[in-house]
């Protein structure tokens, strides 16, 4: 069965720091591109980043450029979002997503939330 | 990035056929066949694939989902409208700058 589990997720200050974790199994990890979309609350769902199979193409969306990374782990079948410098519209569920495309996968997400 | 152009909301009757349009530009729907849409019932509830790459539907969605593209625009079809339909429904498309964007989403509701 294809799992994705979100961690890491919780309540930070603005400019503080946060690292999400997404473990993966049932499929061969390191044969797919991996994404974060978030949504925020009443909003609808935002692309956030892409890492290829071996990490080296990655891809942000120009509202975190600069502020988060990407990165993963085959050997632990494991994807990272390292998000710095947040800010409270950063606020919203954070998806882990296979693929994003025919072998489309979402996770559960996380809860992110930057307030003072 | 900006967002692809949705309509806020569009409604039908049980049985009737709704049309939802994703309008982009050359930066990104005209550019590409890798447009796909997504439906979200509940507020909360995990988005779920319904159609990728233009007018292709995933193993298991219902064949009165269909997609289609014409220039910056594309557009997600369903027939037979069910009360089950009703939801949000969101738009995607790979861009030149090889990122990803959404539509801004349709509320779809059945009369």
């Amino acid at each position: 069965e294809v799992q994705l589990v979100e961690s890491g997720g919780g309540v930070v200050q603005p400019g503080g720091s946060l690292r999400l974790s997404c473990a993966a199994s049932g499929f061969t990890f390191g044969n797919f591109w991996m994404h974060w979309v978030r949504q925020a609350p009443g909003k609808g769902p935002m692309w956030v980043s892409r890492i290829d199979n071996d990490g080296t193409n990655i891809n942000y969306a120009d509202s975190v450029k600069g502020r988060f990374t990407i990165s993963r782990d085959n050997a632990k079948n494991t994807v990272y979002l390292q998000m710095n410098n947040l800010r409270a519209e950063d606020t919203a569920v954070y998806y882990c997503i296979r693929d994003f495309r025919i072998y489309d996968f979402w996770g559960q997400g996380t809860q992110v939330t930057v307030s003072s | 990035q900006s967002t692809l152009t949705q309509p806020v909301s569009v409604s039908g009757s049980p049985g009737q056929s709704i049309s939802i349009s994703c309008t982009g530009t050359t930066n990104d729907v005209g550019n590409y066949d890798f447009v796909s849409w997504y439906q979200q019932r509940f507020p909360g509830e995990v988005p779920k694939l319904i159609i990728y790459d233009v007018d292709n539907r995933p193993s298991g969605v219902s064949n009165r989902f269909s997609g289609s593209k014409s220039g910056n625009t594309a557009s997600l079809t369903i027939s037979g409208l069910l009360a089950e339909d009703e939801g949000d429904y969101y738009c995607t498309s790979f861009t030149t700058s090889h990122t990803h964007v959404f539509g801004s989403g349709t509320k779809v509701t059945v009369l």
